[in-house]
């Protein structure tokens, strides 16, 4: 069974640091999601990984991804405001193509 | 904009009551997932509509049953509604199932009293 856990939960930070979101899953999953949800709405796609060594970027925000660690970080770069919310990973079970969650990781950036 | 939409956008029902929330996927896309996201935690699967038919299933009970139809729209149907049925139900659709994006719907939020 696929299971994902996200650390930190909670991540309170000033702008202008860096800091990093760790995900970890138990058994093989052939791609790793990261999305990002704001208070009271849905989900947007930041990332998806496809492949040991996987990296992506978008804007101040990188993904990787460490396929024998079974480890995928999500790492936040000189953090503005903006990026405050709640950032998830995920992972695809391959047996069923079932996404299976993290719970979550609130980031609040203080100005 | 995903070009994913859902209806309605809150609904309030009864314990005991019977809901049933929709989704329209984009043009095209043969799989449409539903998902239950209780306050403060991730989303869990409920089950994967491929080409009409269920195609997965996660650890529900069977009182939610869903149905896929060929104008690329969805329902979750909710029979017996329980207090911990509350929550943001999101759908996402795709192009096919081993596709690798998803595209999720702005969700509805329900509301069991």
């Amino acid at each position: 069974e696929l299971k994902v856990e996200q650390n930190p939960l909670f991540l309170s930070m000033q702008e202008g640091k860096n800091y990093t979101i760790y995900c970890n899953y138990s058994t093989t999953s052939d791609r790793l999601y990261w999305y990002r949800q704001d208070p009271g709405k849905s989900l947007e796609s930041l990332f998806v990984l496809l492949s040991n060594g996987a990296v992506k970027q978008e804007g101040r925000l990188m993904a990787s991804l460490d396929t024998k660690a079974r480890l995928s970080t999500l790492h936040i770069t000189a953090a503005v405001h903006d990026l405050s919310a709640t950032y998830f990973c995920a992972g695809r079970w391959p047996s069923n193509y079932q996404l299976i969650w993290g719970a979550g990781t609130k980031l609040i950036i203080k100005p | 904009e995903t070009g994913v939409t859902q209806s309605p956008t809150h609904l309030i029902k009864t314990r005991g009551q019977q809901v049933t929330l929709r989704c329209s996927s984009q043009s095209g896309h043969n799989t449409v997932s539903w998902y239950q996201q209780a306050l403060g935690q991730g989303p869990q699967f409920i089950f994967q509509y491929y080409r009409e038919e269920e195609n997965g299933r996660g650890n529900f009970p069977p009182r939610f049953s869903g149905l896929q139809f060929p104008n690329y729209s969805s329902e979750l149907n909710v029979n017996a509604l329980e207090l911990d049925d509350s929550a943001l139900y999101l759908c996402a659709s795709g192009w096919d199932i081993s596709s690798y994006e998803q595209y999720f719907g702005p969700g509805t939020r329900l509301t069991v009293t």
